[in-house]
């Protein structure tokens, strides 16, 4: 079963204390791998797309990597404004259709 | 370049009853897919439409239906309300087989 699971489900940090989240993953034939970034109440906003092995993104504290079975997205320096819930996905594609297989997320804090 | 949209924020509606919520997509975004969200589930795929066809659907029973227009904007609906549809519904809107944009998200309380 194709299945996503991320790691820890949550995480608190000093401010400055630098860390990184899992998402592992066992889909067979992966064609790419999104992070979001979600805050109480709203809806995930796009951070990354990964698409193959060795890929890496990064967008201001905040870079993903991939390798063959998980990816990491390591965080640098948080800010406060940092805390949220981030969420990996997998799409699958069924006849032609694609939808996206979340992880549970990591619910990230970050203390000033 | 406007995001997905979504109405209402939030319902609350009763068991029993039934509930429409309305998603518009990004201009030019053709696919759009519904997901729920609840504490205990977290994410969880309802179905994807593309072109006013729904191309692909979750485990969801037959109580939660779409439809998609042709302009792409998007309705789901749920009939028959139970206490366990209470969730946050989200709409995401795409380019076909890129990444998916969400919009803000509908909360439904079911009392």
């Amino acid at each position: 079963e194709d299945q996503v699971t991320q790691s820890p489900e949550a995480l608190r940090l000093q401010e400055g204390e630098s860390s990184s989240l899992n998402c592992s993953y066992t889909v067979s034939g992966l064609r790419g791998l999104f992070w979001y970034r979600q805050d109480p109440g709203k809806g995930p906003e796009f951070l990354f797309t990964l698409y193959s092995a060795g890929e890496e993104k990064e967008k201001e504290r905040l870079k993903a990597t991939l390798t063959k079975k998980e990816s990491f997205l390591h965080i640098t320096a948080p800010k406060p404004e940092d805390s949220a819930t981030y969420l990996c996905a997998v799409p699958l594609y069924e006849e032609g259709a694609q939808k996206l297989v979340f992880g549970q997320g990591t619910r990230l804090t970050i203390n000033p | 370049k406007a995001g997905v949209t979504q109405t209402p924020r939030y319902l609350i509606k009763t068991r029993g009853q039934q509930v429409t919520l309305s998603c518009s997509p990004i201009s030019g975004h053709r696919s759009v897919s519904w997901y729920q969200q609840t504490p205990g589930q977290g994410l969880q795929f309802l179905f994807e439409y593309f072109s006013e066809t729904q191309r692909n659907k979750g485990n969801f029973p037959g109580r939660f239906s779409g439809r998609q227009f042709s302009n792409s904007r998007s309705e789901m609906n749920v009939s028959t309300l139970e206490l366990g549809d209470s969730a946050l519904y989200l709409c995401a809107s795409s380019l076909s087989r890129y990444e998916q944009y969400f919009g803000p998200g509908t909360r439904l309380t079911v009392t």
